[in-house]
């Protein structure tokens, strides 16, 4: 069955510190990723998205993401975490084919300690 | 264009009751997606519209779920005979697809239901 795993549901870093958020997928077949945050009681945003273009993927918010198909790994980074980016985050796949549904991660909620 | 807008933000309702939720997509978008979202999880697709035609439903979309789509513009997703498992934040999403293009969608602010 395809799925997303997000490797720790809580994470917390220092204002200034890099941040790292993992997403694993499974498939033999590279599919569309996604990274979206969603703040509390809002709906998501679309941080950045890899398409199977460039493999390193920029986002908005200084965030970007990897994408590598040995490891199928797209986890998301930026490199000096500011206050404003507490928020909860969800790694996606979409297949491709008829299926236009996103599959969803159980999330990341992170923490930025001042 | 402001982007997705749902309708109503909040809704609590006793248990057994219907209740119905609007979508308003971004006007040139053709896709329509609905998920369910509950706390401490990710979303979890429920449906998908292209224009008017429902193409796919998830088998979390009970008897008691309908969503519809009627024009090819806003859609509506009623839950009739509510329970307390119903109780999520429903998000409305929309997209421009077809042809082989895909973009990403966006998403509402969703419909945060409780059922009492």
């Amino acid at each position: 069955a395809q799925s997303v795993t997000q490797l720790g549901s809580h994470v917390s870093v220092s204002e200034g510190a890099l941040v790292l958020l993992r997403c694993n997928y499974s498939s033999s077949v590279p599919p569309y990723l996604f990274w979206y945050v969603q703040y509390p009681n809002q709906g998501l945003q679309l941080l950045l998205k890899y398409t199977s273009a460039a493999t390193l993927v920029k986002g908005i918010n200084g965030f970007e993401a990897e994408f590598k198909k040995s490891e199928t790994s797209f986890h998301l980074t930026k490199p000096s975490a500011h206050m404003s980016d507490a928020a909860e985050y969800f790694c996606a796949v979409r297949y491709g084919g008829a299926t236009n549904k996103l599959i969803f991660g159980t999330g990341t909620l992170l923490a930025v300690q001042p | 264009d402001t982007g997705v807008s749902q309708d109503p933000r909040h809704k609590i309702t006793k248990r057994g009751q219907n209740v119905t939720f609007r979508c308003d997509p971004i006007s040139e978008h053709n896709r329509l997606y609905w998920y369910r979202q509950t706390l401490g999880q990710g979303p979890e697709f429920l449906t998908y519209f292209q224009n008017e035609a429902q193409l796919e439903k998830s088998r979390l979309l009970s008897d008691r779920f309908s969503a519809e789509r009627p024009k090819g513009s806003f859609s509506t997703l009623e839950i009739q005979r509510t329970e307390q498992g119903d109780s999520a934040m429903y998000l409305c999403a929309s997209s421009l697809g077809g042809g082989g293009t895909m973009s990403e969608a966006f998403f509402g602010q969703g419909t945060r239901l409780t059922v009492v």
